[in-house]
This record gives structure tokens, sequence and C-alpha cells, in this order.
């Protein structure tokens, strides 16, 4: 099935430092999502994007939807130890909206924070 | 709120088994979805209901594989035979009409030996 490309993989960062990881594709889409997953339970949503140019806010995370519409990040500022976990994007592609629910996702990062 | 809720957490069995695994969504959301959690695939999307209605069951692997919603607060996702293949995390995840944001249960670990 069709994947967001998402990058970078993996990440492994001291305390404190700021993170930053993106997701682009060659298909335009109408809604990004960013999830984090922690071991061994599900996806929880970190944050919607709705708008193209969209920046959006929420504690120490920002995330953008691109202006393109093809591409997102996730930034996270000052990790701590409790940001370790996989991350991940998603996104509806402009078409098929409506009843179409799908959602494409990338294949996540993977951060380590090193305290 | 108890969100969705999977049962079993962990299922272990031998090949040629029939596995059942359960999915309780949110009171009140409309939209429930099953996810397979792989290492080399990521999250890949089985089937998805809305209003108990299958709309999208392109992702279901194979005739082994069923899914069924018989009411809005519940749903089942079958594989009879299971094979060693079948091995991996199953999501369950609910939504409502007009948000984007699923929310996902602590899903299933199955183990096919």
């Amino acid at each position: 099935g069709q994947q967001l490309n998402q990058s970078p993989q993996s990440m492994f960062i001291q305390e404190g430092e700021d993170v930053s990881m993106n997701c682009t594709s060659s298909s335009i889409f109408n809604t990004w999502l960013w999830y984090k997953q922690d071991p061994g339970e599900g996806p929880v949503l970190l944050i919607a994007l709705y708008k193209a140019g969209e920046l959006t806010s929420n504690g120490r995370l920002t995330a953008q939807f691109g202006i393109t519409r093809k591409d997102s990040f996730l930034n996270i500022s000052a990790s701590i130890p409790s940001d370790v976990g996989i991350y991940f994007c998603a996104g509806q592609l402009m078409r098929g909206a409506g009843n179409n629910r799908k959602l494409i996702w990338g294949l996540g990062t993977s951060l380590a924070v090193n305290p | 709120d108890a969100g969705v809720i999977q049962s079993p957490r962990h299922e272990v069995t031998e090949m040629g088994q029939e596995v059942t695994l359960r999915c309780k969504p949110i009171s009140g959301h409309n939209s429930l979805f099953w996810y397979r959690q792989t290492m080399m695939r990521g999250l890949e999307l089985l089937i998805y209901f809305n209003n108990n209605v299958p709309i999208d069951d392109s992702g279901m692997p194979e005739d082994r594989f069923s899914a069924k919603m018989p009411n809005a607060s519940f749903s089942t996702l079958k594989i009879q035979p299971s094979e060693p293949r079948d091995s991996a995390v199953y999501f369950c995840a609910s939504s409502s009409t007009g948000l984007w944001g699923y929310t996902f249960g602590s899903g299933t670990r199955l183990t096919v030996v």
C-alpha cells in the first residue's frame, strides 16, 4: 500500500536538544496528523493539521502543514526522557474525501533521548 | 471514558488454529478501524467500518481474515486458519465523523507458532 516518506528513521539525542522530523509525499493531502507510540501501546494523536501553511503547537511540540500540501514537519523543543517513542505522520489524500476516512501512514521515526 | 478496549492483550496460538480478536470502540464513535503493525510494513489498514457497515476491506490480506461489526459497540477480527506470518500487533481504533484523529486501543500482540 501507499506510504509516506518519513525521515529520519531513527534519532538518538541528548536531553535538552531540539528534534525535527518530516514527512513528504508525491500526492497532495488535505489533512496531516502526527502521532506518538509508546512501547506496548497504540499510537496517540499529538497534533492535527487541516490547512496548508498551518502552524500548530502543543506544548513543546510544533507541527506545520506544508504550503504545497505534500509535506509536514514536527519539531520537539528541549527534549526530555519521556519524549522517547516512535513518532508517526499520517495524512488523508486530497482526492477521495467525504466518506473515505482512510489514512496513509509513514513508517515512523524512533526517538531515543539520553538523560 | 475507558477508551478503545481490545482483548486479549496477548495471544499465542498454534498454526492452523482460529484466532478471534475483539474490540469495543469509544461510545458515540461511528467509525472503527482494524490495523496490523509489523516492523517491516509499519501500520497497515486492514478494514474500516462506518456506522457498522464495512466501507473498505481492501487491506484484508486474504480470505483467512474476516471482520464483523454486529453493533456500534463491538467488532471482531478473525483469522482462520492462522499462519506464522500473521504474527503482528493488531490495533483497533475508533473515530467520530468530522474527526480525523483516531483513538487507538492498546493492541493485541499475536504470535502464531
